[in-house]
């Protein structure tokens, strides 16, 4: 079975400060993304990669950067937290083109910035 | 950009009842995928199709590609079905997913 496991289920972190959510997939997949869920949102693409070293800013990049050193590793990263990134942050990887092929989530991580 | 809308938002059953939930896109697609979501949990893939029926368990998905149009369908629906269910397809520009805004289900004893 395909995991998808994230840093942290919960985080509370202060205005200002740098945030670090990490994402680990064990299944050799080439795509890896990050989302934020926010109440009557839904779901929106923050940033996502589709090889090593490659980045792609989805459709709320601002305020955030990634980080994608090993394939199997996605790194979310809030250089100054601010409140209103206060929200659940999922991770997500599929093998390939996700037309084609099943996307794999993470358990979330709910961050709350005070 | 396709767009993608469920319906409807907030569904309501007694245990044993037959759910509907539909799901509506505008541009042509390669495939739609169901995802479920339990409360404070994370998502699950239920069903990849690009055509007809898929069958798992007491879930049933189908597709009609000419009219843009999937539902999900549950047999016999228990408390444990209580949970979010989001349609998603994919951009056909740039192979990112398009999510609904979801269908609250919440069934009853």
């Amino acid at each position: 079975d395909v995991k998808v496991t994230q840093s942290s289920r919960y985080l509370v972190k202060r205005t200002g400060e740098k945030v670090f959510l990490e994402c680990v997939q064990d299944m050799d997949h080439e795509n890896m993304f990050w989302y934020r869920q926010d109440p009557g949102l839904g779901l929106r693409l923050i940033y996502f990669s589709y090889d090593v070293k490659m980045k792609e800013k989805g459709d709320i990049p601002e305020g955030y950067s990634v980080s994608r050193e090993k394939k199997e590793r996605f790194s979310l990263i809030l250089e100054s937290a601010s409140t209103n990134q206060t929200s659940m942050y999922l991770c997500a990887s599929s093998r390939s083109r996700v037309g084609s092929y099943e996307q794999y989530f993470g358990p979330g991580t709910r961050l709350t910035v005070t | 950009k396709n767009e993608v809308e469920q319906s409807p938002q907030n569904l309501t059953a007694q245990e044993g009842e037959f759910i509907t939930i539909n799901c509506s896109y505008s541009v042509g697609i390669s495939a739609l995928h169901w995802l479920q979501q339990h409360p404070g949990g994370g998502i699950v893939s239920l069903f990849m199709l690009s055509s007809g029926k898929k069958k798992h368990g007491r879930l049933i998905a189908t597709i009609n590609i000419q009219e843009k149009h999937s539902s999900l369908h549950i047999t016999a629906s228990h408390p444990r079905d209580s949970a979010v269910y989001i349609c998603a397809v994919p951009d056909y520009n740039t192979d990112k997913l398009i999510f609904g805004t979801g269908t609250r289900l919440q069934v009853f004893p």
